[in-house]
């Protein structure tokens, strides 16, 4: 049972547009949500992530919003550069536990 | 500082063969943790050690078994290989939950082909 989901496997996007990833959830007892890049061959990399009492965090061009209500979350990239060109997976855990479940990943190409 | 280190880079199993996966850490985190990833399944978690000498299942842990006997080492062992163990196995690390974080650090991943 996914209790973290990603649709639309991948997006393309011009450089310098904005790139949209969202991501929605079923366990309503996540309280930490977490966004992940991964290049290929290598292992994913921490992007940015956000805690359940906020629904916004911002850190350079990445910005994550929460939803708590809509059990949703999205990372905006602005503005998309072609080194963002990767893998990018949602994950969400309940804090404290330690346990990350992710979702499927979303393909993200970045056309110069 | 390397981070999350695996060994093997890459190998090929014959079905029934065993094989060890060893993965290392050296940021002194106490959570470590074994996924595989597979085409459309995102990460999958096999198992994990809250600690040195524990262990615990995660979501996928049959075929496998792994081991702690050091803090900064976490070893993956599959004794009878299957094709349906063909993926890519990343291991992780954390800090403990007193550090009130929950980001991974992932290693450069190994990839595993059982014919």
């Amino acid at each position: 049972d996914q209790q973290v989901k990603q649709n639309s496997p991948s997006l393309s996007v011009q450089e310098g547009r904005i790139s949209i990833l969202n991501c929605d959830y079923t366990n309503s007892m996540f309280d930490y949500f977490l966004w992940y890049k991964k290049y290929p061959a290598e292992g994913p990399t921490f992007l940015i992530s956000i805690s359940s009492i906020k629904d916004k965090n911002e850190d350079g061009r990445f910005t994550v919003f929460l939803n708590k209500s809509a059990k949703h979350l999205s990372l905006h990239i602005v503005p998309s550069q072609p080194g963002d060109s990767a893998v990018y997976f949602c994950a969400a855990s309940v804090r404290g536990n330690n346990r990350l479940a992710f979702g499927k990943g979303n393909q993200v190409v970045v056309i110069p | 500082n390397a981070g999350v280190t695996q060994t093997p880079k890459f190998r090929v199993l014959k079905t029934g063969q065993s094989m060890t996966l060893l993965c290392a850490q050296d940021m002194n985190h106490e959570y470590m943790y074994w996924y595989r990833q597979d085409p459309g399944m995102g990460l999958r978690l096999i198992h994990y050690s809250v600690g040195e000498g524990t262990t615990a299942k995660g979501e996928v842990p049959d075929g496998y078994n792994v081991s702690r006997l050091k803090k900064q080492n976490f070893l993956l062992g599959l004794e009878s290989a299957a094709p349906s163990q063909t993926s890519v196995y990343f291991c992780a690390s954390s800090y403990a939950i007193q550090q009130a974080t929950d980001t991974q650090y992932f290693g450069p991943g190994t990839r595993l082909t059982v014919l």
